[in-house]
């Protein structure tokens, strides 16, 4: 099956500074999406971004298809901003296969 | 817009115990999926139900059971507990099978 790897695992920053995450997967996709998830565990969808470029505030994703990689971009990074962060990929129609995620610290 | 809603949020059993967990899908919705997440890693997807019916299957024992009703909401059954089956578990839902995926809360299931 499809393999998604993000990194790096592990990220810990001061507050105000900029992180790029990535995400590499093994085949095509139809979808990709990016989620946070929070301390308590509630998964947030941040982006749908199976090509091209999104922006959202302080957030922005790419992702070149035909080099199947996706980067999310993290500006201005403030503390509420912790947690893991997750790429997820979709053939066809039916599950998401996540990577393992990448764990992003920030301190004040 | 109501979002995707779980019932309950925690729940403890026993090892052989059955366990049922609940999802309400988002307005509008007529796909649900439902992953498991054990501790530090990334979901995996135990099954979808599209319109009432199975549209998927991951590498999950058939104790492992779930069903859809009419108004697209959905169960997730799972006989003889097992110590290994502690995790939390989510429920997504979609438009479409293909159209991205919006997640509940999870309900987080403890195993003693």
């Amino acid at each position: 099956g499809i393999q998604v790897e993000q990194s790096p695992p592990d990220l810990i920053l001061q507050e105000g500074a900029n992180s790029t995450l990535r995400c590499n997967f093994s085949d095509s996709v139809n979808n990709l999406q990016w989620f946070h998830q929070n301390p308590w565990g509630q998964l947030i969808n941040l982006f749908y971004i199976p090509s091209g470029t999104k922006q959202n505030g302080r957030l922005s994703a790419t992702t070149v298809a035909t080099e199947r990689y996706s980067l999310l971009y993290i500006s201005s990074s403030q503390t509420t901003d912790s947690g893991v962060y997750f790429c997820a990929v979709q053939q066809g129609a039916q599950k998401l296969v996540f990577g393992q995620g990448t764990r992003l610290t920030i301190n004040p | 817009e109501t979002g995707v809603t779980q019932s309950p949020t925690h729940l403890i059993k026993t090892r052989g115990q059955q366990v049922t967990l609940r999802c309400s899908s988002q307005s509008g919705h007529n796909t649900v999926s439902w992953y498991q997440q054990a501790l530090g890693q990334g979901p995996q997807f135990i099954f979808q139900y599209y319109r009432e019916e199975e549209n998927g299957r991951g590498n999950f024992p058939p104790r492992f059971s779930g069903l859809q009703f009419p108004n697209y909401s959905s169960e997730l059954n799972v006989n003889a507990l097992e110590l290994d089956d502690s995790a939390l578990y989510l429920c997504a839902s979609s438009l479409y099978p293909t159209q991205p995926q919006h997640f509940g809360d999870g309900t987080r299931l403890s195993i003693l």
